[in-house]
């Protein structure tokens, strides 16, 4: 079974707009990944944000956590047309070997 | 793109064949992991090799089985094939046992189970 929960399942923004992704999981975790996923094909990483960490940037890109309420955001901002993309949130249980994925969210960008 | 490469990129099989998918990992990284990836849901994890041996397993029946190679290469052979084997099948290589870092994905191998 799946770990993670995405939040919500799909997403319709215009291009420009901000888009936020919400995750939760159940375990305790060393770290927290976000990847993107274009037309069914290879996952891309996006940023990881370790157990210790609040919060990250990247480029458009800023991701939460919050490990009290096991939950972490993925914000986009100024998106664009190829963010459109499904974006999945993965989490190590602590000490594990594999990463828990969740169902992902739709994101959608209209130009 | 990462460095790591998957073949063949599509495969189409018949229930009770028997299938073989290949995985060359990133330069450097002595670690893959295989992932399942059914229609709308979030990859599944099968397995992962580290430097040659089992490093853990899913819940994944013993007729999905595993290989790694001395460049840290590795296949994944499925057995007695059934319709719900149709899925993406994804590997990914990293550095270091267990998944506390980054894992790069191959593009994947997308298998039809007739």
């Amino acid at each position: 079974s799946q770990q993670g929960e995405e939040d919500p399942q799909a997403l319709s923004i215009q291009e420009g707009e901000n888009a936020t992704m919400n995750c939760s999981y159940k375990t305790s975790i060393n770290n927290l990944q976000w990847y993107r996923q274009n037309s069914g094909r290879g996952l891309v990483h996006l940023i990881l944000i370790r157990s210790n960490e609040r919060e990250k940037h990247s480029g458009r890109l800023r991701v939460t956590l919050d490990t009290s309420k096991k939950s972490s955001s993925l914000l986009i901002t100024a998106s664009r047309a190829a963010d459109t993309a499904s974006y999945f949130c993965a989490t190590d249980a602590f000490g594990g070997n594999k990463l828990v994925f969740g169902a992902g969210t739709i994101l959608r960008v209209k130009s | 793109e990462t460095g790591v490469t998957q073949s063949p990129t599509h495969l189409i099989k018949t229930r009770g064949q028997q299938v073989t998918l290949r995985c060359s990992s990133q330069s450097g990284h002595n670690t893959v992991s295989w992932y399942q990836q059914a229609l709308g849901q979030g990859p599944q994890f099968i397995f992962q090799y580290y430097r040659e041996e089992e490093n853990g397993r899913g819940n994944f029946p013993p007729r999905f089985s595993g290989l790694q190679f001395p460049n840290y290469s590795s296949e994944l052979n499925v057995n007695a094939l059934e319709l719900d084997d149709s899925a993406l099948y994804l590997c990914a290589s990293s550095l270091g046992r267990g998944a506390v870092g980054t894992q790069y994905f191959g593009p994947g191998t997308r298998l039809l189970v007739l």
